[in-house]
């Protein structure tokens, strides 16, 4: 079955610093990996997603991530923090059945941003 | 473009009571349609999903059903609410075939069952 690992529940960081959220997943094939963000009370936001080609991704909101098949990760990164990024932030991993896109979401990590 | 309208925001119901959450899409035809769950420090979990009018597949057996009246229409219903029914309830959808496979989601339901 798959499953993914989100380790970090909360992280802090500094306003301008640079950001790295952990994702690990467990797939038997080659998988759909994606970030989303939440903001408070609201729905999700896709930031990024990966598939297959190039393995560092670009999304919106100046983030990036990189999937390592070796280490079964998908950490997503972003250089220069802004306040605006405080938010939940979940990563998923599933199939695409050509029907149904079944994911299996992490339990989130929440960014908090200082000034 | 498309959008997708989620009611109510928030809604507190006494154990035991019915639960029905709509879920309605604008801007596309035929999509797939998503119930998912969000419990409080948990991540979300698929509940339903639909691929076409009246096609409701379960992915968790549970108090709860789905029912989908309409191309783009999706209802999450109870007939008697548990406790542990509380949770933020999120509806999303997603295209069908190749290159579609991306969620996109309402903005949700906090339901707090007492």
């Amino acid at each position: 079955a798959q499953s993914v690992t989100q380790p970090d529940i909360h992280i802090t960081v500094s306003e301008g610093a640079s950001l790295e959220l952990r994702c690990n997943y467990s797939y038997g094939a080659t998988p759909y990996l994606f970030w989303y963000v939440q903001s408070p009370g609201q729905g999700l936001q896709l930031l990024l997603k990966y598939f297959s080609g190039d393995t560092l991704v670009q999304g919106i909101k100046g983030f990036e991530a990189e999937f390592k098949r070796s280490q079964s990760s998908f950490n997503l990164r972003k250089p220069s923090v802004h306040w605006s990024d405080a938010a939940e932030y979940f990563c998923a991993v599933g199939p695409f059945t050509g029907t149904a896109s079944k994911l299996t979401f992490g339990t989130g990590t929440r960014l908090q941003v200082t000034l | 473009s498309q959008t997708i309208h989620q009611w109510p925001a928030t809604l507190v119901q006494p154990v035991g009571s019915p639960l029905s959450l709509e879920c309605t899409v604008e801007g596309t035809s035929n999509p797939n349609l998503y119930w998912y769950r969000q419990a409080a420090g948990r991540g979300l979990q698929l509940l339903f999903y639909s691929v076409g009018i009246g096609q409701i597949s379960s992915e968790v057996p549970q108090n709860l059903s789905a029912s989908r009246p309409q191309d783009r229409q999706f209802i999450l219903s109870s007939k008697k609410l548990l406790l542990s029914d509380s949770g933020f309830y999120l509806c999303a959808w997603s295209g069908q075939g190749d290159g579609n496979e991306k969620l996109f989601f309402g903005s949700g339901t906090q339901l707090s069952v007492l």
